[in-house]
């Protein structure tokens, strides 16, 4: 069966250091990954996608993510974060036929 | 720029009554979402839209019904509402495929007392 995993429910870092924050998914096909940021009281955004290419994909914000076929992930990183991105992010699997599957989302919360 | 809106962003009602959620989009996207997002559980399905006049139950359809009258307009109504269905409702749109991004509204905060 289909889902995405996001290990960490909330991670803490201080402003200016670097971030991973990790997904894992399970499909034996091609899959089309995403991540997506939650800002309080808003709804989500994008932040990026991958669904072919090189496995490193550039996204807003300094954010990027890395696709691994042979470990089922597609972690998100950032070299410095800043206090502006504390927010909820989520790891989301989009399959061909149309359905979507969510994690359960990563609370980020950035130190000063 | 893509734009979903919600109305109303915040409603109380009473267990038993009846609660309609609006969601506009002017994307013109032909698939609509309603998730409801709770604390541990991450975005649920709730009911989905290929276009005007679809409906389909998504994964957790008790208890709700859709209505998509048009191209734009996707609406979730709770006809007996419940205490259980206190939590945060957000309305999406997008094309059809999976590298298609998901468009969000705002969300709708309801309590159900």
């Amino acid at each position: 069966a289909q889902s995405v995993t996001q290990p960490d429910a909330r991670v803490t870092v201080s402003e200016g250091a670097s971030l991973q924050l990790r997904c894992k998914y399970s499909y034996s096909g091609t899959p089309y990954l995403f991540w997506y940021v939650q800002y309080p009281r808003q709804g989500l955004q994008l932040l990026l996608k991958y669904y072919s290419g090189d496995p490193v994909v550039q996204g807003v914000n300094g954010f990027e993510a890395e696709f691994s076929k042979s470990n089922s992930s597609f972690h998100l990183r950032k070299a410095s974060v800043h206090w502006s991105d504390s927010a909820v992010y989520f790891c989301v699997l989009s399959l061909s036929n149309n359905r979507i599957f969510f994690g359960d989302g990563t609370q980020l919360v950035v130190k000063p | 720029e893509a734009a979903v809106t919600q109305s109303p962003r915040n409603k109380v009602a009473v267990t038993g009554g009846k609660v309609t959620l609006s969601c506009n989009q002017t994307n013109n996207h032909n698939n609509m979402y309603w998730y409801r997002q709770d604390t541990g559980h991450g975005l649920r399905l709730i009911h989905y839209s290929y276009g005007a006049g679809s409906t389909e139950k998504g994964d957790i359809p008790d208890g709700y019904k859709a209505s998509r009258p048009s191209q734009e307009n996707f609406s979730l109504i709770l006809e007996l509402a419940t205490p259980s269905q206190t939590s945060v409702y957000f309305c999406a749109s997008g094309l059809w495929g999976g590298a298609n991004t998901l468009y969000f509204g705002a969300g709708t905060r309801l309590s159900v007392l």
